[in-house]
């Protein structure tokens, strides 16, 4: 049971490349999230996903965009990378509402140059 | 609408002192509260969760927070720190979206040194 695993772990894009980000769950878990992490700030919620096929933005969604063909994946695209999404990206599951808690992954950090 | 804040961005301990780490939350209703613990270059790791039970939560690694309504607050606290204890450490409030899904809030995170 390897619960929630992102790739890379590293990753650095020059400006208006484009990359995806890899997160894949095997807990059998509905809902599944990305958050970024910039220096000094919390987490703040890109997109997220209730089930397969169903994807919705969060806070922070312009300039990536997501998919959820199967429960067990939830790809994150950078079209177009800017310096501003420098940042440390988290992947996290949870079966469903708030009282199961939220398993993470370890995290990708990416740096656009 | 809701939010949580970490009063103190760092804080430093001396090894087998007590440890404090203050967290104040706003929610129009009944909030679900957790802290998470991120060692360096991790992901983030549950440390306890408050969802109306009982108001003293015990945690991971000797943590506990209370979670006051009366103050609005669910500080986390070890009576011991060790020196494995330094992370950053960040409070966070479950926010539901009429009944689709929840999401998680997070407090700016505070930074904890543990001085030998």
């Amino acid at each position: 049971n390897a619960g929630v695993t992102q790739t890379p772990k590293f990753r650095i894009l020059k400006i208006g490349q484009s990359m995806t980000l890899q997160c894949t769950q095997d807990m059998n878990h509905n809902y599944m999230y990305w958050y970024r992490q910039d220096p000094g700030m919390g987490l703040k919620l890109i997109y997220y996903s209730v089930g397969a096929g169903i994807t919705d933005k969060g806070e922070v969604p312009n300039g990536y965009n997501v998919s959820r063909s199967t429960t067990e994946d939830f790809p994150l695209r950078l079209e177009l990378a800017a310096p501003s999404q420098t940042s440390v990206y988290f992947c996290a599951t949870n079966l469903q509402g708030e009282n199961y808690g939220y398993t993470f992954g370890s995290g990708t950090r990416l740096t656009v140059v | 609408a809701q939010s949580v804040t970490q009063l103190d961005s760092h804080v430093s301990v001396s090894e087998g002192t007590p440890v404090l780490l203050r967290c104040n939350y706003s929610s129009s209703y009944s909030p679900s509260l957790f802290w998470y613990v991120q060692h360096p270059n991790k992901g983030l790791q549950l440390l306890l969760k408050y969802t109306s039970a009982a108001t003293l939560v015990k945690g991971i690694n000797g943590f506990e927070a209370e979670f006051k309504k009366s103050e609005t607050s669910f500080h986390l606290t070890k009576p011991s720190a060790h020196m494995s204890d330094a992370a950053e450490y960040f409070c966070v409030v479950s926010v539901g979206y009429g009944g689709a899904t929840n999401k998680l809030i997070f407090g700016t995170g505070t930074l904890l040194a543990v001085q030998p």
